[in-house]
C-alpha cells in the first residue's frame, strides 16, 4: 500500500490566490482528517470525515477554508483567498474505524507571500 | 483547558539515559491513546499504542492511568536516533494531539 498520498508537497503562492490541497487516503480507511501544523500552535485538527461525510469542522479557521470528500479515495482542502498567516504544513491522515491509529501523509508545506 | 497537555520540553539527555514523558487528558470517556513520533520536517508516525495494562516494545514502555487521566512514555537506554518530538494522542471520535515534547539525545 502506498500510504496516504498528498499533493503538492510544496506550494508557494501569493496572497489572495486560491490554494487547493489534495489527499488520497489509504484504501479501505473510512475516516479522514485534515490537520495544520505550525511552530506556535502545533497540530490543529481542521476537519474530519467519516464515510465521506464531514463530522466536525469546528477547527476550520474561517470561511476562507473549505474541505470536500466527494468519494472514499479523494479529499481536498481549499483556501480562498489565501493569506500569509495560512503558511503552515497541512497534513492529511486516515484510519479505520474508531480507536485505531491514524496514518499520515507527508504533508503539504504551504507558503503564502 | 486544553484537551491533551504535554510538557513541551525540551529534554536534553545523554546517550544511555532513561527519560519519561507524561501527558494529561481531559476527556474521561476517551477509549484509546497513542504515542506518535515526529522527526524534523516529517509527518507524525505511530510509535506505540497505550493500553490500560501497560505495554512494552523494546526500550519503550507506555502506561495509562485512567484514574488520574494521564499517559506516560518511558524510554530506556536512549539512543541518538531517539531524538525527535513525541506526541501523545487521545482518540475518541476524532484524534486529539498534544503539543509534543521535544527530545534531544546527546553523545
Amino acid at each position: 500500500d502506498a500510504g496516504v498520498i498528498q499533493s503538492p508537497r510544496h506550494e508557494v503562492t501569493e496572497m489572495g490566490q486560491e490554494v487547493t490541497l489534495r489527499c488520497k487516503p489509504i484504501s479501505g480507511h473510512n475516516s479522514l482528517f485534515w490537520y495544520r501544523q505550525t511552530m506556535m500552535r502545533g497540530l490543529e485538527l481542521l476537519i474530519y470525515f467519516n464515510n465521506n461525510v464531514p463530522i466536525d469542522d469546528s477547527g476550520m479557521p474561517e470561511d476562507r477554508f473549505s474541505a470536500k470528500m466527494p468519494n472514499a479515495s479523494f479529499s481536498t482542502l481549499k483556501i480562498q483567498p489565501s493569506e500569509p498567516r495560512d503558511s503552515a504544513v497541512y497534513f492529511c491522515a486516515s484510519r479505520l474505524p474508531l480507536n485505531t491509529e491514524a496514518f499520515f501523509g507527508q504533508g503539504t508545506r504551504l507558503t503564502v507571500v | 483547558r486544553k484537551e491533551v497537555e504535554q510538557d513541551p520540553g525540551p529534554f536534553n539527555v545523554p546517550e544511555g539515559a532513561t527519560v519519561a514523558f507524561n501527558c494529561t487528558y481531559s476527556n474521561s470517556a476517551s477509549q484509546s491513546f497513542f504515542w506518535y513520533r515526529q522527526d524534523c520536517r516529517k509527518e507524525p508516525k505511530l510509535l506505540m499504542s497505550v493500553y490500560s495494562s501497560g505495554n512494552e516494545d523494546g526500550r519503550f514502555t507506555a502506561q495509562l492511568n485512567r484514574a488520574s487521566q494521564y499517559i506516560s512514555l518511558l524510554i530506556r537506554d536512549s539512543k541518538l536516533s531517539d531524538s525527535a518530538t513525541y506526541l501523545c494522542v487521545e482518540s475518541s471520535r476524532q484524534l486529539t494531539f498534544g503539543s509534543g515534547t521535544q527530545l534531544t539525545v546527546l553523545p
